[in-house]
């Protein structure tokens, strides 16, 4: 089955610097690659989400970028807020949607 | 809230015995799949769905088994609950495979 992981498993900047959480998957079948974002004690919510023959997609302070021959993708968040401290947590999926392990972000003001 | 509903959502049991839990969607979405979260693990996929009667394992399916009689209703048992089996259960749904997953609000499972 598919194999997602994720790093770095926790990240702290200071808020305006840009985030950056890399993701690798096995799967070549895998052609849909999500991001969420989870608050503490709440559901996993999407914030940004990109397909197989798509290799780069941006929105606002948000992009994804994905390499398909490396398998692997990467969400860039520019311009940090306190407000984007929160886990994300990537995904890749065919049939059903395997998670890495999340990457807990802290931005500081 | 995309539809979906979780029941119950909090629940403490004893070991060894056995517990459903209830994903309930009003949105007619084909997929529906069982998670869990714990702390260091992320989420990770006990059993999906691919429409009536059509499951298959995840990557931690050892000890849950599934059903899904009906288009709205997914379920997830534990045959005979463990310690190891306390966590946060999530369900999430999405009508294809290459389009966004919603989830409920999640379960919190206590196995003492």
């Amino acid at each position: 089955g598919e194999n997602v992981e994720q790093h770095p498993s926790t990240l702290s900047v200071q808020e305006g610097d840009s985030a950056v959480i890399k993701c690798t998957y096995s799967d070549s079948a895998s052609n849909y690659f999500p991001w969420y974002k989870q608050e503490l004690g709440k559901r996993p919510q999407l914030i940004i989400d990109i397909r197989s023959n798509v290799g780069e997609k941006k929105d606002q302070r948000i992009a994804v970028t994905l390499n398909k021959t490396a398998k692997h993708f990467s969400l860039h968040i520019t311009e940090t807020q306190p407000e984007d401290s929160a886990v994300y947590f990537c995904a890749a999926s065919s049939n059903d949607m395997r998670f890495g392990a999340g990457t807990r972000l802290t931005v500081k003001p | 809230d995309a539809g979906i509903t979780q029941s119950p959502r909090h629940k403490v049991t004893e070991t060894g015995t056995p517990v459903t839990l209830r994903c309930h969607q009003t949105e007619n979405h084909r997929y529906m799949y069982w998670y869990r979260q714990d702390p260091g693990h992320g989420l990770r996929l006990i059993h999906y769905s691919y429409g009536v009667k059509d499951t298959d394992k995840g990557e931690v399916s050892d000890g849950y088994s599934v059903s899904r009689s009906k288009t709205e209703d997914f379920l997830l048992t534990l045959e005979s609950a463990t310690s190891s089996q306390t966590s946060v259960y999530f369900c999430a749904i999405r009508t294809g495979v290459n389009t966004e997953a919603f989830f409920g609000q999640g379960t919190r499972l206590t196995v003492v």
